[in-house]
């Protein structure tokens, strides 16, 4: 299994472009979601999804959009980049299983918007 | 109100020593779930160890311990017997109530050093 994967790792962008950020995984995952990492303050969720066809905001959803069409990918639209945006965005997938659980991140794509 | 609070910026252990890093939680639900990541330099987040609400033992997975203190909402890692390697940014964090996904609430994490 490649677990999660992310593409691109690093990419940059000019203020107001727009591009997607790719996530899969193979491990057959009903969970998946998106956080952001910032400097000095932890992750913190973008979007996430608990299905295929069923997504819902996080915590710092603006300027994002997001949609499942398959049980295997998860894709991170950023509509119009702002510099705000800069940060390291991490893909994950989970499952709960017997009450225990855990989250299987990616590798993570780190985005600069100039 | 900060849920996840992490106080050391930064910790000093030397090798083969053990270390305590330290984590507050603050939820008014009864059951939830407590993590704990490991970011290296090379930036992935490595998942270490679990701990649920309802556990009465603390959770082991091989050289990490999560002491769990539930009355003091705490949920401290122990890295026994640190090697070279350990030397990374950690992350304590909360999964709130039952919600069917799995929401996970982050720390503003510890950077780890181990010295030879």
């Amino acid at each position: 299994n490649a677990g999660v994967t992310q593409t691109p790792k690093f990419q940059v962008l000019k203020t107001g472009q727009s591009m997607t950020l790719q996530c899969a995984q193979d491990m057959n995952h009903e969970y998946m979601s998106w956080y952001r990492q910032d400097p000095g303050m932890g992750l913190r969720l973008i979007h996430y999804s608990v299905g295929a066809g069923i997504t819902d905001q996080g915590e710092v959803p603006n300027g994002y959009n997001v949609s499942r069409s398959t049980t295997e990918d998860f894709p991170l639209r950023l509509l119009s980049a702002a510099p705000s945006q800069t940060s390291v965005y991490f893909c994950a997938s989970s499952y709960e299983f017997a009450g225990e659980e855990t989250q299987y991140f990616g590798p993570g794509t780190r985005l600069l918007v100039l | 109100a900060q849920k996840i609070t992490q106080t050391q910026p930064g910790m000093f252990v030397q090798e083969k020593e053990a270390v305590t890093l330290d984590c507050t939680y603050d939820t008014s639900d009864q059951s939830y779930g407590l993590f704990w990541y490991k970011q290296p330099s090379s930036g992935e987040m490595i998942f270490l160890i679990y701990q649920g609400s309802y556990d009465e033992q603390n959770a082991t997975e091989g050289r990490y311990s999560l002491n769990f203190q539930k009355a003091r909402k705490s949920a401290n890692l122990v890295i026994s017997a640190s090697q070279l390697g350990d030397s990374a940014m950690y992350f304590c964090a909360m999964r709130e109530a039952n919600t069917g996904f799995q929401k996970l609430v982050f720390g503003t994490g510890t950077r780890l050093l181990v010295s030879p």
